[in-house]
């Protein structure tokens, strides 16, 4: 069963028009992490929550902002797509701050976004 | 600061055969953990081991091992008896204290028949 579950797989959506992606986690996790994974790129950290604590990435562009309302729930809102926003959106849970703990990642499958 | 390397954009082997995937890190942290992480084409990433810094001996998960060199700060990957199905990204990373994971660049494996 899906433990971490992106939705929708593939989104596209036009230059300058919102959009928002969703993440759900069925772990009870604390930390739920958005990261940017452009091709044949390693994934890039955007910003993670811990429980409700927003952690933001000091090079994460303002266009990008996160919601947690609630511990299953994380989006990742995009205000004004550009054509570089285009890549894979990974989300990601942990028990704890890894450092804290030895637990890895919990990945979903990723949203695939594409900007005409 | 950490840093992760991989110097192998791309590798191929032959099926059934033994292929080592290169990683070197940089950390001031005493304590860290390392992973490896695989991503298939259009599928999730899936932790495939993982090794703690003060463990001196080598990880171990079935036909996946690594190779731990702490004063070199080296970290490779050893998949033995290559199958298709190990045909993806595999991703080297460190994490220490409250850091999010560090990512390197990724190692394209081709697993050919």
């Amino acid at each position: 069963d899906a433990m971490v579950i992106q939705n929708p797989r593939y989104q596209v959506t036009q230059f300058g028009k919102p959009v928002t992606l969703s993440c759900s986690q069925t772990l009870n996790h604390n930390v739920m992490y958005w990261y940017q994974q452009k091709s044949s790129q390693a994934p890039k950290l955007l910003f993670h929550y811990y429980d409700k604590d927003f952690n933001n990435e000091a090079d994460t562009p303002d266009n990008f902002q996160s919601r947690r309302p609630n511990t299953s729930f994380c989006f990742l809102d995009i205000r004004s797509p550009g054509l570089g926003d285009a890549a894979m959106y990974l989300c990601a849970t942990s028990r704890d701050l890894l450092g804290d703990s030895n637990q890895p990642q919990h990945f979903g499958d990723g949203t695939r976004l594409s900007i005409l | 600061a950490q840093t992760v390397t991989q110097s192998q954009p791309e590798m191929s082997v032959q099926e059934a055969e033994t292929v080592t995937l290169s990683c070197t890190y940089d950390t001031s942290e005493n304590n860290y953990y390392l992973f490896w992480y695989k991503q298939p084409p259009s599928r999730q990433m899936i932790l495939v081991i993982r090794q703690e810094a003060y463990k001196q001996q080598n990880a171990t998960e079935n036909r996946f091992s690594v190779n731990f060199q702490k004063a070199a700060k080296s970290f490779s990957l050893k998949i033995s008896d290559s199958q298709l199905g190990d045909t993806a990204m595999y991703f080297c990373a460190s994490l220490s204290g409250n850091t999010p994971l560090v990512f390197g660049k990724g190692t394209r494996l081709s697993v050919i028949a």
